[in-house]
């Protein structure tokens, strides 16, 4: 069945550097991706979407790479911030435009060291 | 920006009881709205799929005639959980669909139900 996973649970990294959280799929049908940023005790928050004919996207000190052939997809957040600190979840919307739930990634707990 | 929001944020009751948590889109009309519980310190996992004017549709493993959802309009949908249980404490969050907006789905700021 449908799975979305990520390598490590915990990522700390100092203010200022730059930090890479790689998500893992398994549905080669997959084609619509979306990386929320998690604060606690609040819902999710949009980050950054790619589709499956793009392999990069770039937005404000964000960027999704998207490796189809081997099913993994990453974020990367250019020169960290204190603000950064949250739980990064991938998702997968196999409807392609949000017509169906979101199957989530289990997520990394990325910590900013001052 | 389109804004969901989630009520009550927070909850506790006793069991046996039951609890319903409401979730609205503010600015923007939502045929269809999720429902997602978070355990702590793991993944949000879709429960339903609620289509105004329409059943819900829930996902393997989750009891409708517990979770029960209903979304009479184009701005509200909720979910009832019905004589809660200790084992029902969790993070309920819903989203909301929005077709003509740049993300698929906004999310509220999900509710925090705690069963005594």
């Amino acid at each position: 069945g449908e799975s979305v996973g990520l390598h490590l649970p915990t990522l700390s990294v100092q203010e200022g550097d730059n930090s890479i959280i790689n998500c893992a799929y398994s549905n080669s049908a997959s084609d619509y991706f979306i990386w929320y940023k998690q604060e606690s005790g609040k819902g999710p928050q949009f980050i950054i979407d790619i589709r499956s004919n793009m392999d990069k996207r770039q937005g404000q000190r964000v960027t999704v790479l998207l490796n189809k052939t081997v099913k993994h997809l990453s974020l990367q957040i250019a020169a960290t911030q204190p603000g950064d600190s949250a739980v990064y979840f991938c998702a997968d919307d196999f409807s392609g435009g949000g017509a169906d739930g979101l199957t989530f990634g289990k997520g990394t707990h990325l910590i900013i060291q001052p | 920006g389109a804004v969901v929001s989630q009520h009550p944020s927070w909850v506790i009751c006793k069991s046996g009881t039951s609890v319903k948590i409401e979730c609205r889109s503010l600015d923007f009309q939502a045929t269809t709205m999720f429902w997602y519980r978070q355990f702590p310190k793991q993944s949000l996992m879709l429960m339903a799929t609620s289509n105004e004017g329409s059943k819900a549709t829930y996902e393997q493993g989750v009891e409708k005639d517990k979770f029960l959802i209903n979304h009479a309009s184009l701005t509200l949908s909720t979910l009832t959980v019905t004589s809660a249980h200790p084992e029902d404490s969790s993070f309920y969050i819903c989203s909301a669909r929005d077709p003509a907006g740049v993300q698929p789905q906004h999310f509220g700021d999900g509710t925090r139900l705690s069963i005594l």
